[in-house]
């Protein structure tokens, strides 16, 4: 079975700062994928970011970019220079090796301050 | 863009009712998933579907059945409404059997209370 901890329910930010949210997993699997999901106030999941067990770099897109470390079976989410629209909650996510279902973790809520 | 959509924004029912959430999804994705999302626990996946009349199920598919009659929509019934059953409901919908690398895409969620 696969599982996602996110240990941090809520988190502040000081806007242009960047951010770590975190999220460690365990999973039998040899072959997994990683995903990071924000919910903004409206409801939708927008996806972020994907990270692959063999990939060798970090993931990165744009602002975002995930710090995966798989001996300690963390894939945690850096973002950087926050925005006031990255206020939100944050889901890190598993994918198991048949590509079909996530596992969530408890999510995290980022609160930007101006 | 793909496009998941689901029925309802805000739903209110009785207890005992019986409940349709219907999801629709526009890009012929194999895989749709039904989740239930509830504050601290994350989203947890009710059932999934792979296939027309194919259904699998997640981790707390108990007080709930699918329906997937057609590629394109995949239905969440509650047979006997409860109020624990009182949640924001998440479709969704991912295209390719075996490729882990596929984002899902969501629908906008649906907000039931039993009452």
């Amino acid at each position: 079975a696969q599982k996602i901890t996110q240990t941090q329910p809520g988190m502040f930010v000081q806007e242009k700062e960047a951010v770590t949210l975190d999220c460690t997993y365990d999973t039998s699997d040899q072959s997994y994928g990683l995903f990071w999901y924000k919910q903004p106030s409206s409801g939708e999941m927008i996806f972020l970011i994907y990270q692959g067990s063999y990939d060798e770099q970090n993931a990165t897109e744009g602002r975002y970019s995930l710090n995966f470390q798989k001996a300690r079976k963390s894939a945690n989410l850096v973002i950087s220079a926050s925005q006031l629209g990255d206020s939100a909650m944050y889901f890190c996510a598993m994918g198991d090796n048949a590509g079909n279902m996530l596992t969530f973790g408890g999510g995290t809520r980022l609160m930007v301050k101006p | 863009d793909v496009k998941v959509t689901q029925s309802s924004r805000y739903l209110v029912k009785r207890t005992g009712e019986k409940v349709f959430l219907e999801c629709v999804q526009d890009m012929d994705h194999e895989n749709m998933f039904w989740y239930r999302q509830d504050p601290g626990l994350g989203l947890r996946l009710i059932y999934f579907s792979y296939d027309v009349k194919m259904k699998e199920k997640g981790d707390i598919p108990e007080g709930y059945s699918v329906s997937r009659e057609k590629k394109e929509r995949f239905s969440l019934i509650l047979e006997s409404a409860s109020t624990n059953q009182t949640s924001m409901y998440l479709c969704a919908s991912s295209p390719t059997l075996g490729q882990m690398n596929t984002e899902a895409f969501f629908g906008q969620g649906t907000r039931l209370t039993v009452v």
